[in-house]
């Protein structure tokens, strides 16, 4: 059972350039969700999703767009990086919607552009 | 709004010492707190929870947490710490939106 999945786990960029971090999930999870993590900053959600076709924004959602075709995947675009976006993302998953629950994680991605 | 205040960045304790963590929350209502562990390089993941009924709870590797109204606290504890414990440790509330807020972590570091 490989639970919540992120490729690729390191990337670098180039400002400007685009690219999508992949999230991947067995379990059968409704909702799904992006955070990045920046030193001092813990977790700040970017976007979420409560099931396949809807999305919506977290906390800090410019310079980024998702789209939920499916219930297995949740992929992150950045369309122009910018070296703000240098950062820690990771995916995060949770079975049901009726109320907070234990969140799953993916192991990753470390994004650098410069 | 919900919150979370994680007051210490770092904590430094030797091999076998006594932990603890601390995790003040703000929150209207009875609250849904969690604790997570992110060991180097890794995602985070659940080391206990609270919804409702016992104030002190148990979790996976030898921690406990005791859940305080009064004080709107959540603090993360442990009688003896492992030099594996060394992570960041994530204080995180709920309530009426299924989406948690997070604090920003405390860095665990564990002297031999």
């Amino acid at each position: 059972n490989a639970g919540v999945t992120q490729t690729p786990k390191f990337q670098v960029l180039k400002t400007g350039q685009s690219m999508t971090l992949q999230c991947a999930q067995d379990m059968n999870h409704e909702y799904m969700s992006w955070y990045r993590q920046d030193p001092g900053m813990g977790l700040r959600l970017i976007h979420y999703s409560v099931g396949a076709g809807i999305t919506d924004q977290g906390e800090v959602p410019n310079g980024y767009n998702v789209s939920r075709s499916t219930t297995e995947d949740f992929p992150l675009r950045l369309l122009s990086a910018a070296p703000s976006q240098t950062s820690v993302y990771f995916c995060a998953t949770k079975g049901g919607l009726a109320g907070p629950g234990e969140l799953f994680f993916g192991e990753g991605s470390r994004l650098t552009v410069l | 709004a919900q919150s979370v205040t994680q007051p210490d960045i770092h904590i430094t304790v030797s091999e076998g010492a006594s932990l603890e963590l601390r995790c003040n929350y703000s929150y209207g209502a009875t609250p849904y707190l969690f604790w997570y562990v992110q060991s180097p390089g890794q995602g985070l993941q659940l080391l206990l929870k609270y919804f409702s009924g016992d104030t002190l709870v148990q979790g996976i590797k030898g921690f406990e947490a005791e859940f305080k109204r009064s004080q709107s606290s959540f603090n993360l504890r442990k009688p003896s710490v492992h030099w594996s414990d060394a992570a960041e440790y994530f204080c995180a509330v709920g309530g009426g939106s299924y989406i948690p807020t997070f604090g920003r972590g405390t860095s665990l570091i564990v002297h031999p």
